[in-house]
């Protein structure tokens, strides 16, 4: 079955650098998201995107956050100015375009962001 | 807004056993999804089982099933004949009805041990 892959799985970077997160999406799928997870607490949505824009996004998504889908495989989330709060797991996910409005997202393995 | 609670942080069972993990929510919506994901060690958010709030009938999957209560806005997870592999954090989410189904609402969560 196909897959949602990140990468790099943990990512460690110093305050004030900037990080990008990598992930390929399925193939197929045109929805792509952005969810973080700080150690201990729930899931939370950062961004959703369609159609080479951002289609929603949450408050946690501020001007330190921005999203590209760079060569048609690849979909990136880049913090500029990494916080230590930024600290945390991140989860890109896609959903089948054909079936969005029944289907539900496949998320990949996440990567642990570690800000120092 | 809406919001998802788990009041369970933490349950254990028995393996073979049957467990329920308990989630409420919150929401003006009559459309919409509900959702169980599963978070093993692995860090992987796996979907466990679904469910429309226009569908009557609780969502089964295997040893996974819902009881799914709209006007109360209840919806635990009952893990039957519960096995070594079922021990992960669980997450239940909620998502509107429609073209932002891939903006999932989490709860905080609930760790599930299962004793040999």
């Amino acid at each position: 079955e196909p897959e949602v892959t990140q990468t790099p799985s943990h990512q460690v970077t110093q305050m004030g650098q900037e990080v990008i997160l990598r992930c390929v999406p399925i193939s197929n799928h045109l929805y792509f998201y952005w969810y973080r997870q700080i150690l201990g607490q729930k899931v939370e949505f950062l961004v959703s995107f369609y159609n080479n824009e951002i289609s929603e996004k949450s408050e946690i998504f501020d001007d330190q956050f921005s999203v590209e889908r760079p060569d048609g495989s690849n979909f990136t989330l880049k913090i500029r100015s990494t916080k230590l709060e930024d600290s945390a797991m991140y989860f890109c996910a896609s959903i089948d375009p054909g079936k969005s409005y029944n289907s539900p997202l496949h998320f990949g393995n996440g990567t642990r962001l570690t800000v120092t | 807004a809406q919001t998802v609670t788990q009041s369970q942080p933490e349950m254990s069972v028995q393996e073979a056993e049957t467990v329920t993990l308990s989630c409420t929510y919150d929401t003006s919506e009559s459309d919409y999804y509900l959702f169980w994901y599963k978070q093993p060690p692995s860090r992987q958010m796996i979907l466990v089982i679904r469910q429309e709030a226009y569908k009557q009938q609780n969502a089964t999957e295997n040893r996974f099933s819902v009881n799914f209560q709209k006007a109360a806005k209840s919806f635990s997870l009952k893990i039957s004949d519960s096995q070594l592999g079922d021990a992960a954090m669980y997450f239940c989410a909620y998502s509107n009805y429609g073209g932002s189904q891939g903006n999932l609402i989490f709860g905080k969560g609930t760790k599930l041990s299962v004793k040999p």
